[in-house]
């Protein structure tokens, strides 16, 4: 079954602490598409980054790193010299198609607390 | 550019009444989705439109139906109210279908008595 597993209910670091948000999924498909968006207290996601299943390059953005691992099916984010701006709740998602027809699954959401 | 709206912000009904929450797309969308978010929870796939036909849909109820409209506007209709339909309703628009980056709106909080 298509799952999207973040382990981790809510981390909470000191401001320019490093941290890294786990999400592990499930899929049936081979062509398929991961994704992170962030949702901060304002209440609205917000698109972070989008990997396609045949692109296991890692990539970095600022501070932001993500690092796509088929083989374990993971692909976690890394927040570098975290800032009291990036507490918010995370989530990490999985889109597949099956027959034609789209499917997105969502994890439960990481909530990271950054502390000044 | 205009970003994803949603109409009305909060709506509170009562079990057994039928609901409709309405979503315009991003400038350039083709494609939207719809979510229930939970209190605590992460978002739920309802169902997607494309050029307005229905191209996916997530494990909700037929009670649970769509429209999209040729400008790519979308409805969203709930029957039958339950209280566990209570949550916040997010619409998402993007370019396309599967693996475009998805644009959310800021929701509608439907509250059921």
């Amino acid at each position: 079954a298509q799952k999207v597993t973040q382990a981790q209910t809510e981390i909470s670091v000191v401001e320019k602490e490093d941290v890294t948000l786990d999400c592990v999924y499930e899929t049936r498909d081979t062509t398929y598409y991961l994704f992170w968006y962030k949702q901060p207290p304002s209440g609205e996601l917000v698109f972070l980054i989008r990997r396609n299943s045949f692109d296991e390059q890692n990539e970095i953005s600022g501070r932001y790193s993500w690092n796509f691992q088929k083989s374990t099916s993971s692909f976690n984010f890394t927040i570098t010299a975290s800032q009291v701006v990036d507490s918010a709740v995370y989530f990490c998602a999985l889109s597949e198609t099956f027959s034609g027809t789209y499917k997105y699954i969502f994890g439960t959401g990481t909530r990271l607390k950054v502390l000044a | 550019e205009t970003g994803v709206t949603q109409s009305p912000t909060h709506l509170i009904k009562t079990r057994g009444q039928q609901v409709t929450l309405r979503c315009s797309s991003q400038s350039g969308h083709n494609t939207v989705s719809w979510y229930q978010q939970a209190l605590g929870q992460g978002p739920q796939f309802i169902f997607q439109y494309y050029r307005e036909e229905e191209n996916g849909r997530g494990n909700f109820p037929p009670r649970f139906s769509g429209l999209q409209f040729p400008n790519y506007s979308s409805e969203l209709n709930v029957n039958a109210l339950e209280l566990d339909d209570s949550a916040l309703y997010l619409c998402a628009s993007s370019l396309g279908q599967g693996g475009y980056e998805q644009f959310f709106g800021p929701g509608t909080r439907l509250t059921v008595l």
